[in-house]
């Protein structure tokens, strides 16, 4: 049983670039959320899709979107990149209480 | 203001000896906690859950005790391993009435364990 995976690995942008970032659950888990983790701290939450839709969102701004297809796998946009935006993606999915999570996507903005 | 707080920024035990990992928290209406570990390079990985009904929960050499009117939770590892060595995250999440899925998760900054052949 394949746990949760994402793509890319790793990535370097310039500021003001955009960036896409993919995500496919754990088998049979139907919800996709979505976390930053900055050097040093926890994982902070940006957003959570179920059926398709976003239902929760973190203190990000607009400039970070998603979607989730009916595959369940999910994307993360991030537009108008900044140096802080720098930070270890991390995708998590679940189907009820416990989030399992990817190994993440590690964003370099310079 | 944050809402999960793990004040020991780092640890450091013998091989064989108890890890006391310490959390506490701001938010009542959190019902249900988690502990994740994470290598470097990795994301995390799930080790033990506790719901607010209950003050302890075990799985082999983890223990996880929830006193709720402290507002804390503490991780025990008995024995410890160099191979729990890594950082540990305490995590929050509150009561929430959506369908399936979870409500969001806050997290701690985390504490480095290392254990000491």
């Amino acid at each position: 049983d394949a746990g949760v995976t994402q793509s890319p690995t790793h990535l370097i942008k310039t500021r003001g670039q955009q960036v896409t970032l993919r995500c496919s659950p754990k088998s049979g888990h139907d919800t996709v959320s979505w976390y930053q983790q900055a050097l040093g701290q926890g994982p902070q939450f940006i957003f959570q899709y179920y059926e398709e839709e976003e239902r929760q969102r973190g203190n990000f701004p607009d400039r970070f979107s998603g979607h989730q297809f009916p595959n369940y796998s999910s994307e993360l946009n991030v537009n108008a990149l900044l140096l802080g935006d720098s930070a270890l993606y991390l995708c998590a999915s679940s189907l009820v209480e416990t989030q399992y999570f990817g190994p993440g996507t590690r964003l370099l903005v310079l | 203001d944050q809402q999960v707080k793990q004040n020991s920024p780092s640890l450091s035990v013998q091989e064989g000896r108890i890890s006391i990992l310490n959390c506490d928290y701001t938010n009542s209406m959190f019902d249900y906690f988690l502990w994740y570990k994470k290598y470097p390079a990795e994301g995390p990985t799930f080790l033990i859950s506790i719901s607010s009904i209950k003050d302890k929960n075990e799985d082999g050499r983890f223990t996880v005790f929830l006193n709720k009117s402290a507002k804390h939770l503490s991780l025990h590892i008995v024995p410890s391993q160099p191979g729990d060595s890594a950082v540990y995250f305490c995590a929050a999440k509150a009561m929430g009435s959506y369908v399936g899925g979870s409500e969001k998760l806050v997290f701690g900054k985390g504490t480095k364990l290392t254990v000491n052949p």
